[in-house]
């Protein structure tokens, strides 16, 4: 089944780290980039970043309101992607997806999406 | 400021039509990136609605139509259905912040 499983999430106090991990299955990840977005509760979605496909360099780009905080990666020998976020704050509280691009360049549609996963910051 | 503006909300009678507008400016859609359209029915993930500004993946509705028009775009959804009630996103990449943009959303209602 063409897929993806989100694991992660959970309860972490302001300043702490959290790893997300989002895991394709009956794909080849390896030719699509990634997105993470997030929506915080009862709100509108909000794009956090990318990475693009090794053939387009692997590069990443990110919301102003994350750069230095979180970073994105991907192991597509394992298929998996992960977003890791340093130094949280309680407006990071919301449900984070992974989704996979169309293409391996950016943003082109995203097509396929994970589950989300809930990631609560609070003291 | 960059933002891709939406109507909060629409409504429209089973059957009928609608329009969701997406307004942009000179740094995302009227600079000629693509716009991309999400659908998000309640308690559920984001779907991909419309690709690259008037493009439906396969399995959505030819009900669902997107176009552009300098600096907005548009999604149209024609023959409504009770099971159309969702919230509707844009999205656009933006140069100006080297980064992506979601619109603020719309929740269509259908009488």
């Amino acid at each position: 089944e063409v897929q993806l499983v989100q694991s992660g999430g959970g309860l972490a106090k302001p300043g702490r780290s959290l790893r997300l991990s989002c895991a394709a299955s009956g794909f080849i990840v390896g030719d699509h980039a990634v997105s993470w977005v997030r929506q915080a509760p009862g709100k509108g979605l909000e794009w956090i970043g990318f990475i693009r496909s090794k053939p387009y360099g692997g590069t990443t780009e990110k919301a102003a309101s994350v750069k230095g905080r979180f970073t994105i990666s991907r192991d597509d020998y394992k298929g998996i992607a992960y977003l890791h976020m340093d130094n949280l704050k309680t407006e990071d509280t919301a449900v984070y997806f992974c989704a996979r691009e169309r293409t391996g360049y950016g943003t082109s549609g995203s097509d396929l999406w994970g589950q989300g996963a809930l990631v609560t910051v609070s003291s | 400021q960059s933002v891709l503006t939406q109507p909060p909300s629409v409504s429209g009678a089973p059957g009928q039509g609608v329009t969701i507008s997406c307004t942009g400016s000179s740094s995302n859609i009227g600079a000629g990136y693509n716009v991309h359209w999400y659908q998000q029915l309640p308690g559920t993930v984001p779907k991909l609605l419309i690709y690259d500004t008037n493009n439906r993946p396969s399995g959505v509705p030819d009900r669902f139509s997107g176009s552009r028009s300098g600096p907005s775009a548009s999604l149209a959804i024609t023959g409504l259905q009770a099971e159309d009630e969702a919230d509707y996103y844009c999205q656009s990449y933006d140069t100006s912040l080297s980064g992506v943009l979601f619109g603020g959303g719309t929740k269509l209602t259908v009488l």
